[in-house]
């Protein structure tokens, strides 16, 4: 596609439910990354996968949090039995090393 | 581990005028990038401008420039001629050059333009 596309926009969900956010990166992009922002704040990393390397998740919160990814499509990030700390946007970002990174427009997760 | 620091939570600026946004970090690096990034309110976080560590010229792009000063480990934005589209978040970011191509972004200023 023309840009990095995130579904949904907007997601309000009770506090312990599962949700699953997906990011569609550009065609072609190796890399994909994920950056967790909460209000007011920076972006904070989360995970990153380069191909069909070990993806790094060194930035994972918890055992909640995990993602998938296929190949060089789309990818997935759950959070499992959400908690109201989790409330944040959630930016996805895909790249072709060493060129720079495309930004989706990310989820915004509301834990109520 | 790297840290990437922006004191001024808030800044703002007559249309027209002249800005500068301050960025500090911190690295054991010797080569790395350092970028500017704008997130208006649509979210979506778009490059500003670029700077390479083992450049010693600084960057511009059209109205934006940066002051890189890499002893003292600071890379400002000044952006000229303000203008209200450039009402944003700004967020400064940096990232090793080698292995993973992760970002370190510095809390943000958010930028004001007065008509």
């Amino acid at each position: 596609g023309a840009g990095v596309s995130q579904s949904p926009s907007n997601k309000v969900t009770e506090k312990g439910k599962d949700v699953e956010l997906r990011c569609d990166p550009i065609s072609g992009h190796t890399a994909l990354y994920w950056y967790r922002q909460r209000l007011g704040q920076g972006l904070e990393f989360l995970i990153y996968f380069q191909g069909n390397s070990a993806p790094d998740k060194s930035g994972l919160p918890s055992d909640r949090f995990s993602a998938e990814r296929t190949g060089e499509s789309v990818s997935t990030l759950t959070i499992q039995r959400t908690q109201q700390e989790d409330s944040a946007v959630y930016l996805c970002a895909s790249s072709l090393p060493p060129d720079g990174y495309t930004f989706g427009s990310g989820t915004r997760l509301t834990v109520v | 581990a790297q840290t990437v620091t922006q004191s001024q939570p808030e800044m703002s600026v007559q249309e027209a005028e002249t800005v500068t946004l301050s960025c500090t970090y911190d690295t054991s690096e010797s080569d790395y990038y350092l970028f500017w990034y704008k997130q208006p309110p649509s979210r979506q976080m778009i490059l500003v401008i670029r700077q390479e560590a083992y450049k010693q010229q600084n960057a511009t792009e059209n109205r934006f420039s940066v002051n890189f000063q890499k002893a003292a480990k600071s890379f400002s934005l000044k952006i000229s001629d303000s203008q209200l589209g450039d009402a944003a978040m700004y967020f400064c970011a940096y990232r090793i050059i080698q292995g993973a191509q992760k970002l370190v972004f510095g809390q943000g200023t958010r930028l004001t333009i007065n008509p």
